[in-house]
């Protein structure tokens, strides 16, 4: 199984759409998890953390489900301007102490007028 | 402006020849990373940096060289540049362990003739 796993889509979707990607990670010992987002031919930032059960930003909501070992992000009423690619990101170990960050392939949104 | 930085942000170079890409950030952040990417496989880890002079090697390091001698910059070495070495290359810092958030540098495209 890979360390972190995302399904590459795209995805595509009319604007005001509700959108779901999933992502699925071997590292039982990780406990933050990380969304990152990445604008084409751009350096990846930081879009959610998620601690705990899950984060609420907006228009963005991550959920982790430790016993499945997934994260998913939500992002509600899709707007032109999120269209990107949404790297998952894990760290190796626990983030207290661990010095490297897992990061996925990617998923990319493409959202339609 | 305060951030991290890379330089050159586009570089083309032929097979054998050493190439260097620079790296700075102005944060004084501890930990310093070089990652590439390539379709299909997302992020991966050259080097990273806990403090000056400490370097550790990640996923990928084969062919690269990095030194740390101090806390701002972080330059990354293709001794004899190779066509497989040819990626996007992102320089990343963080504040504290590599476990959290990383502040991701613009990327420079390199292309091996």
């Amino acid at each position: 199984r890979k360390e972190v796993e995302q399904d590459p889509g795209p995805f595509n979707v009319p604007e005001g759409a509700t959108v779901a990607f999933n992502c699925t990670y071997s590292n039982s010992a990780s406990q933050s998890f990380f969304w990152y987002r990445q604008d084409c031919r751009k350096e990846p930032k930081l879009l959610m953390s998620v601690y705990s059960s899950g984060n609420e930003d907006g228009r963005f909501t991550a959920q982790l489900n430790r016993a499945s070992q997934y994260i998913s992000l939500l992002i509600r009423d899709s707007k032109l301007s999120d269209s990107a690619t949404y790297l998952c990101v894990v760290p190796e170990g626990p983030s207290y102490n661990t010095d490297k960050l897992i990061f996925g392939t990617g998923t990319r949104l493409q959202v339609f007028p | 402006d305060a951030g991290i930085t890379q330089s050159p942000r586009y570089k083309i170079t032929e097979t054998g020849r050493q190439v260097t890409l620079m790296c700075h950030q102005t944060w004084s952040h501890s930990y310093m990373f070089w990652y590439r990417q390539d379709l299909g496989h997302g992020l991966r880890l050259i080097y990273y940096s806990a403090a000056a002079d400490i370097t550790d090697k990640g996923e990928v390091p084969d062919g690269y060289v990095v030194s740390r001698s101090k806390t701002e910059n972080f330059p990354l070495t293709l001794e004899s540049a190779t066509r497989s070495q040819t990626s996007v290359y992102f320089c990343a810092s963080s504040e504290t362990t590599g476990g959290w958030e990383q502040y991701f540098g613009p990327g420079t495209r390199l292309t091996v003739t």
